[in-house]
């Protein structure tokens, strides 16, 4: 079974440093691409930005540019989210997600919380 | 930036067909925008229904399709159930950058 398990969302004050981690299990993590994807409090989602199965992002969404960055790691099955001068209104739930290829994206983590608050 | 606009609710009887609908500020949605349909039920996170226009995930129930209709993407809900009052979010493709709607509130009532 397909699992995504994020982690690493804290509360932070404006202008700090945050990394997400997303753990996976279950596929070849090395043949997919991988997103993120955030949504905050009473929200819709926002697509933040992806990679492909060679460490190649996506463009990113221009509420992220230069503030964000996306890493994985194939050895250890993991994605990475890089955050830095956040701002209150990144304030949001951020999921990890699975793309299944075709222009799909098929399997969500259960979510991880960031907060930026002084 | 580009916007994509879902209806902001509907409302359905159970045992109906709904159709939801996503539109882009660009103009006409086509296949190549490759739209993408999930469902969000409160306190979850969202589920994949629909990929590149039509193509259903394994766990997508049979009564959910999608097409192009009139310029736009849909979602089509046929023989609703009461599990289906949910949020529903489309996402489309451009050149490179992915983009969601701003989702539409399903009541099955």
């Amino acid at each position: 079974e397909v699992e995504l398990v994020e982690s690493g969302g804290d509360l932070v004050q404006p202008g700090g440093s945050l990394r997400l981690s997303c753990s996976t299990f279950g596929f070849t993590f090395r043949s997919f691409s991988m997103h993120w994807v955030r949504q905050a409090p009473g929200k819709g989602l926002e697509y933040v930005l992806g990679i492909d199965p060679n460490g190649q992002s996506t463009r990113y969404a221009e509420s992220v540019r230069g503030r964000f960055t996306i890493s994985r790691d194939n050895s250890k099955n993991s994605l990475y989210l890089q955050m830095s001068s956040l701002r209150v209104d990144d304030t949001a739930v951020y999921y990890c997600l699975k793309d299944c290829g075709d222009y799909g994206m098929d399997v969500w983590g259960q979510g991880t919380t960031v907060t930026v608050s002084s | 930036q580009t916007v994509v606009t879902q209806e902001p609710s509907l409302t359905v009887s159970p045992g109906g067909t709904v159709t939801l609908t996503c539109a882009s500020s660009t103009g006409a949605v086509t296949s190549g925008y490759y739209p993408n349909w999930f469902q969000q039920k409160p306190g979850q996170a969202p589920r994949a229904l629909i990929y590149n226009t039509g193509n259903k995930h394994s766990w997508t129930p049979a009564r959910f399709s999608g097409s192009l209709l009139g310029g736009k993407a849909a979602l089509t809900l046929s023989a609703v159930q009461p599990e289906d009052e949910a949020e529903y979010y489309c996402l489309l493709y451009y050149d490179g950058i992915r983009t969601f709607g701003g989702g539409t509130k399903l009541t099955v009532l």
